[in-house]
């Protein structure tokens, strides 16, 4: 079946700006992840969602950082007044219980002009 | 704090050599280590796991505990083997969390 989808793939935008990126996870995979890759490092965890279960924020480097997901679907990250340093690839992942393999999305490439 | 360490940005052999990747961790508990690899223009996709213990693509991976490495390696490698490799740890009192590596990047000649 189909895999992790993000959109947008890339995105350009003003510095200030709010951003939000999507990712669709596979059909019954209950845990859902984020990361964000910063250029020429490895990945950083960001937010965990797992089912109906209250998401695991730890990872967020700043308040204005959020993320929601419906249920077992969707999910979006917000980035409100994006900075330049928020430069980066936001990676989303998903998994069928929270102890399977991570299957990851091509990611969003967020540039902040 | 769970770390995990790639010395190596780039390495470089030719077709038919063996081939090594090194990473190391720091983690106090029992970990559980992957190995993440992504080819040009494709997605990050795993590549082995260390609980099952199999060979992928002809790589294969020990977790030494009292060394705490997790190497890949590869007796023969071919140009198709070509990717950024990226070592990753779970752990740390959750079983989801991933800790990456920062990546190294094999290039294999013809």
């Amino acid at each position: 079946g189909a895999g992790v989808s993000q959109s947008p793939s890339n995105k350009v935008t003003e510095k200030g700006k709010d951003v939000e990126l999507r990712c669709d996870p596979i059909s019954g995979h209950t845990a859902l992840y984020w990361y964000r890759q910063r250029l020429g490092q490895g990945l950083e965890f960001l937010i965990y969602f797992q089912g109906n279960s209250a998401p695991d924020k730890s990872g967020l480097p700043s308040d204005r950082f959020s993320a929601e997901r419906t249920g077992e679907s969707v999910s979006t990250l917000t980035i409100q007044r994006t900075q330049q340093e928020d430069s980066a690839v936001y990676l989303c992942a998903s998994s069928l219980t929270n102890d399977q393999p991570q299957h990851f999305g091509d990611g969003t490439r967020l540039s902040i002009l | 704090a769970q770390r995990v360490t790639q010395p190596e940005k780039l390495l470089s052999v030719f077709k038919g050599a063996p081939v090594e990747l090194k990473c190391n961790y720091s983690y106090s508990g029992s970990p559980e280590l992957f190995w993440y690899v992504q080819y040009s223009r494709q997605r990050l996709q795993l590549l082995l796991r260390h609980i099952s213990r199999e060979s992928i693509k002809g790589f294969t991976a020990d977790l030494n505990k009292g060394e705490t490495s997790f190497h890949l390696k590869k007796p023969f490698a071919q140009e198709e083997d070509s990717a950024m490799y990226y070592c990753a740890l779970k752990g740390g009192g959750s079983n989801y969390k991933l800790t990456f590596g920062k990546g190294t990047l094999l290039t294999v000649n013809p």
